[in-house]
């Protein structure tokens, strides 16, 4: 099965940093990628499908990149709103992985 | 509008059985597949499995083979998560979310609010 890796698992940022989180996979996954964000107490939220496009409704400053097995979510200015955990899922197969989160924590 | 409505919080004893369900609403409920989620306390997110309501093809995450039974009934729009015998580690939120029409190469674009399962003596 496909195992996938994010880093950093906590992240500590201010408001209007640019923020890069990565996701690795353990064998190519062609653009298979997606991106969720996880408030506390809600459901995760679609932001970034296959790997760089974004879903309707989700601000710009969200973006996704890569390939194969290198996958990185940007945040371009981090706004209150968006402090929250990050999931990458892989879906290349019926078998879908996410990684294991990432926590944007206000600094 | 898209909708996966859960069931809700459900208190139970190790060893009792359980069956949870994800409702669908405005789409074609047969034609998407649909997957679970579990999220253990204070953990991340496990995916479980899926299954395509329209012929009821299940897959399992090898995971949770044998440990839990995906189900679905087209004729309500309703998918299923049950458990024969509960455990104290089956403590957690259970998602359901839809996938797209094939069993890969979709995301899950839309998600249930969620079902907090306790297992508690």
């Amino acid at each position: 099965d496909i195992q996938m890796t994010q880093s950093p698992s906590t992240l500590s940022a201010s408001v209007g940093d640019r923020v890069t989180i990565t996701c690795r996979a353990s064998q190519s996954i062609s653009s298979w990628l997606a991106w969720y964000q996880q408030k506390p107490g809600k459901a995760p939220k679609l932001l970034i499908y296959k790997a760089s496009s974004l879903e309707s409704g989700v601000p710009s400053r969200f973006s996704g990149s890569g390939s194969g097995t290198e996958f990185t979510l940007t945040i371009s200015s981090l706004q209150p709103d968006d402090f929250a955990t990050y999931y990458c899922q892989q879906y290349n197969s019926y078998e879908r992985t996410f990684g294991q989160g990432t926590k944007v924590e206000i600094k | 509008e898209v909708q996966l409505v859960q069931s809700g919080a459900e208190v139970k004893k190790p060893g009792e059985s359980l069956k949870i369900s994800c409702k669908g609403s405005g789409y074609s409920f047969t034609s998407y597949w649909i997957g679970w989620v579990r999220q253990m306390p204070g953990k991340g997110l496990e995916w479980m499995g899926i299954i395509y309501p329209g012929d009821s093809d299940t897959r399992y995450s090898p995971s949770f083979q044998g440990q839990v039974t995906i189900s679905a009934d087209k004729s309500i729009s309703t998918a299923y998560l049950q458990w024969s015998s509960l455990k104290a580690s089956d403590t957690a939120m259970y998602y359901c979310a839809r996938a797209g029409i094939a069993a890969a190469g979709t995301d899950f674009d839309y998600w249930g609010q969620g079902t907090l399962v306790t297992v508690s003596s």
